[in-house]
């Protein structure tokens, strides 16, 4: 069974830096991309950032790009996002997601249950 | 960026009779490969995001069949027969033939 659990979530003051986990399981974990997507409070679902099976690739939207960095380790088979000068904007559940294959450019077939991100002074 | 417009915005139901989301983008999806690379999800109430469709009308595993994807370019559809009350959530449509990967706006399907 695919298992996605994040962690390190919670309240950061603005301009501050968080570092979110996920820990895969089920699946050989170095084959697949992995992803990040949130969803702010009452609203839809933005990609954040995604990286390929062998974290040679990874990409970013703009919203968080020179902020954000993405980095996954295939012998613990984990992928992290590290945050750094965080905004109000950043506010959102982060989901880690499955990527179907093992290139960035495509979709998601598992989700994680999603952290909460909350930046506020 | 690839804009991705869902329509209705919200939908109400009878269970039993069927629903159609529209989805549309601002450019095609269609991949040199042939295969549209584009994907519906359904949000269930206080739940993850769940993958009902990929390349535009594959049905992912586990999928009951009364779901179907169609289209192709940049007009697509998704489609429940008969939608039941287990149904009830928001539908994505999202794209990833190009970075930034991204979504339509959500469609809400409620039960009358």
């Amino acid at each position: 069974e695919v298992q996605l659990l994040e962690s390190g979530g919670g309240l950061v003051q603005p301009g501050g830096s968080l570092r979110l986990s996920c820990a895969a399981s089920g699946f050989t974990f170095n084959t697949y991309a992995m992803s990040w997507v949130r969803q702010a409070p009452g609203k839809g679902l933005e990609w954040v950032s995604s990286i390929s099976d062998s974290g040679v690739t990874a990409d970013y939207a703009d919203s968080v790009k020179g902020r954000f960095t993405i980095s996954r380790d295939n012998s613990k088979n984990m992928v992290y996002l590290q945050m750094n000068s965080l905004r109000a904007e950043d506010t959102a559940v982060y989901y880690c997601a499955k990527n179907w294959d093992y290139d960035i450019l495509t979709g998601y077939d598992y989700w994680g249950q999603g952290i909460l991100v909350t930046v506020s002074s | 960026d690839i804009v991705m417009t869902q329509s209705p915005l919200s939908l109400a139901v009878i269970p039993g009779e069927p629903a159609s989301i529209s989805c549309r983008s601002s450019q095609s999806l269609l991949h040199g490969n042939g295969y549209n690379y584009l994907a519906w999800y359904l949000q269930k109430p206080g739940q993850s995001p769940q993958v009902l469709i990929y390349l535009g009308s594959i049905r992912a595993s586990g999928v009951p069949d009364r779901f179907s994807g169609s289209g192709s370019g940049t007009d697509f559809t998704l489609k429940i027969i008969r939608v039941e009350a287990e149904d009830v959530g928001v539908y994505y449509c999202m794209q990833s033939l190009h970075t930034p990967l991204t979504f339509g706006g959500g469609t809400k399907v409620e039960i009358k």
